[in-house]
């Protein structure tokens, strides 16, 4: 299986200040098409997942400008910039591209 | 809108079955992969399976394989997951995906709870 590593655990912002994760997986995400299926989902408290970011850096229907995703091969990067109330959560890579698709354990945005 | 309603969650004993079900709305359902991702209680997901746009392939996490079991009913818009023999690392919220490479549609989930 695909291990997706991501860092930090855990991370403190002001708001209005700007946040990268890192995620990195296990072996290379470009799929045989030529595509790589690294994906980022938000948890917001009590909810469910949501889609961010799809095929490393495209931003989903109505997913704000401030996030931004980028990388290649086994190491992505998310970045939040001008971070809002409505942004803390947890945030989750995963990978669509091997059978099974795997996620990565998480990190926990919070406010300083 | 794209609405995902998942149902039939609940407590249930060890060894018993249960069969979920996600009612999809709001786009051509017969058109998508869909996926069942499920979230432990410590908060981790774990990927159990997904079936093609007509139902004629699925493909399954290697340690759920002989559990579960996913289909759907494209004439109802309908998802399942029966699962089998339900232990007690069973125990998560359940979620209904659409799947385009990405997971870019959630239901609202569905508690499993397997205790005795």
């Amino acid at each position: 299986d695909v291990v997706m590593t991501q860092t930090p655990v855990s991370l403190s912002v002001s708001l209005g200040g700007q946040v990268s994760i890192s995620c990195r997986s296990s072996q290379s995400l470009v799929h045989n098409n030529g595509n790589t299926y690294l994906s980022w989902y938000l948890q917001k408290p009590g909810q469910s997942p949501q889609l961010l970011i799809y095929k490393v850096s495209n931003r989903f229907s109505g997913i704000s400008d401030r996030f931004s995703g980028s990388g290649s091969g086994t190491d992505f990067t998310l970045k939040i910039s001008r971070v809002e109330p409505d942004d803390l959560g947890v945030y989750y890579c995963g990978q669509g591209t091997q059978y099974p698709n795997t996620f990565g354990a998480g990190t926990k945005l919070e406010l300083k | 809108e794209v609405q995902l309603v998942e149902s039939g969650g609940g407590l249930v004993q060890p060894g018993a079955s249960l069969k979920l079900s996600c009612v999809a709305s709001g786009f051509t359902f017969s058109d998508y992969w869909m996926s069942w991702v499920r979230q432990t209680p410590g908060k981790t997901m774990e990927w159990i399976g997904d079936i093609k746009y007509d139902g004629s392939y699925t493909n399954y996490a290697p340690s759920l394989k002989n559990r579960f079991t996913i289909s759907r009913d494209n004439a109802k818009s309908t998802l399942y997951l029966q699962m089998s023999n339900v232990r007690s690392e069973d125990t998560a919220t359940y979620y209904c995906t659409r799947t385009t490479g990405s997971f870019d549609y959630w239901g609202q989930g569905v508690m499993v709870t397997v205790s005795s």
